[in-house]
């Protein structure tokens, strides 16, 4: 298994700025996910973030809006950038082990936009 | 494009009963379903992954199904307890081992 944290929990923000949530995992992991859950929603992948190299990003969500970092196999930022009351959502990081297809998820991140 | 679904509908049942969830795809059979439990303010939680090949897998008090003939995964939870109250996610992998989810059947164990 793996133990996955992220900063911070939740966070309240201004319409037009951005925020970079952090996701630590406690063991070296192959693969990183972001998901959004917007309220009352079930999980959306946002992107898997690749160690070293640009994260690979699904239909409707795009780079300049999603920025994501991967400098290590146990680190991950997402930038939600100029933000609007629509972005508010839970974001959450997943990592998938070397050994298993199952996929653990950190606690969240509940953004509100104001 | 492959969709999972799962009954929007809550499901009320007495402690002590067994509940059945489902989860049906609609297109092609994908490698293995995986079922999640979700608190509210958490992230999911991986309870079972059952593959393609496989009929049944338990864990438990849980036992999964793969009907690929029908396109449907059945979740069961017997001698259910308020503790099992949660929602309760399906989802299927993608390329790359992404997943795809479905949305979710709440789950309500009433003593």
């Amino acid at each position: 298994s793996a133990v996955i944290s992220q900063k911070p929990s939740r966070d309240i923000c201004q319409r037009g700025t951005s925020l970079t949530i952090q996701c630590q995992v406690d063991s070296q992991v192959t693969m990183m996910f972001w998901y959004r859950q917007q309220p009352g929603q079930s999980l959306t992948l946002i992107a898997t973030a690749n160690q070293g190299s640009e994260a690979t990003y699904e239909s409707g969500f795009v780079i300049d809006k999603f920025p994501i970092s991967r400098p290590n196999l146990t680190f991950s930022t997402l930038t939600v950038s100029n933000m609007s009351p629509e972005d508010s959502s839970i974001y959450l990081c997943s990592v998938e082990t070397w050994l298993a297809n199952e996929q653990f998820f950190g606690p969240g991140t509940r953004l509100t936009v104001l | 494009s492959q969709k999972i679904e799962q009954n929007s509908e809550a499901l009320n049942i007495q402690e002590g009963k067994t509940a059945t969830l489902t989860c049906n795809y609609t297109n092609y059979s994908p490698a293995y379903l995986q079922w999640y439990r979700q608190d509210p303010g958490r992230g999911p939680v991986f309870l079972l992954l059952i593959r393609e090949n496989e009929k049944e897998k338990r864990k438990e008090r849980l036992k999964v199904t793969f009907d690929t003939t029908l396109k449907q995964s059945l979740f069961h939870i017997t001698a259910s307890q308020p503790a099992d109250s949660a929602t309760y996610l399906c989802a299927h992998n993608n390329a790359g081992n992404m997943l795809t989810f479905g949305g979710g059947t709440r789950l309500m164990v009433k003593p």
